[in-house]
């Protein structure tokens, strides 16, 4: 069975670039979920879909922070403009039903410099 | 509200015992316990959801008290490959995203 993609692995932007991100689930899967993995510290959910519909966006920095789920599959998070404390690893999972069992991706190590 | 891991690192030679612990301010409908090698993604471990008994997997089990809002990761007889940091995440119910702990660093020495 095929795990999460996400692509690139790693990015290196300079502070006010902006960056996206991809990443495509386990096919069936109806949720999906980006997290923010800082240095040291556990995933922190920044969105979550179920299908292509927001269930929840509440920690996601709007104001440069954006991501979309088109037809319910493949998901793009996007950064504009980047900030030096965005530097962190970029985690997509995916889950058959929300609060079930996730699987997550390799992440995108994002460095803003 | 993030669920609180203690300890926060913990170093074992091979064989011998851990336990991880995770609790909570608010009330819980679930625990999830993940495995996260370095530069690796988190791997799942095991859910336990509110009324449910104790499970396991192998020699790693756990335990969920709905009362305590708490949640014991055991590690029985480690091996090296136990290896790594392991996360609680905490669901308040329905359908939300998981609120994870800050994690334990647990190093198996041989």
């Amino acid at each position: 069975e095929a795990g999460v993609a996400q692509s690139p692995r790693y990015k290196i932007i300079e502070k006010r670039q902006s960056v996206a991100f991809w990443c495509n689930p386990i096919s069936g899967h109806a949720t999906l979920y980006w997290y923010q993995q800082i240095l040291g510290q556990g995933p922190k959910l920044l969105i979550q879909f179920q299908n292509n519909g927001v269930v929840d966006d509440s920690q996601l920095p709007k104001d440069r922070f954006s991501a979309e789920r088109l037809k319910g599959v493949d998901s793009t998070l996007k950064i504009q403009p980047a900030k030096l404390e965005d530097s962190a690893v970029y985690l997509c999972a995916s889950s058959l039903g929300g609060g079930g069992r996730a699987f997550f991706g390799q992440g995108t190590r994002l460095t803003v410099v | 509200q993030q669920p609180v891991q203690s300890p926060q690192a913990v170093i074992l030679r091979e064989g011998e015992d851990a336990v991880i612990n995770c609790s909570s301010s608010k009330a819980l409908y679930s625990v999830h316990w993940y495995r996260q090698k370095h530069g690796e993604a988190p791997v799942f471990l095991m859910i336990l959801l509110k009324g449910g008994e104790q499970k396991g997997h192998e020699k790693i089990s756990a335990s969920f008290n709905e009362k305590k809002q708490q949640s014991s990761l055991y590690l029985t007889a480690s091996q090296l490959s136990y290896s790594g940091t392991y996360f609680c995440g905490t669901g308040g119910g329905g359908a939300d995203g998981l609120t994870f702990g800050k994690g334990t660093h647990l190093i198996i020495q041989p």
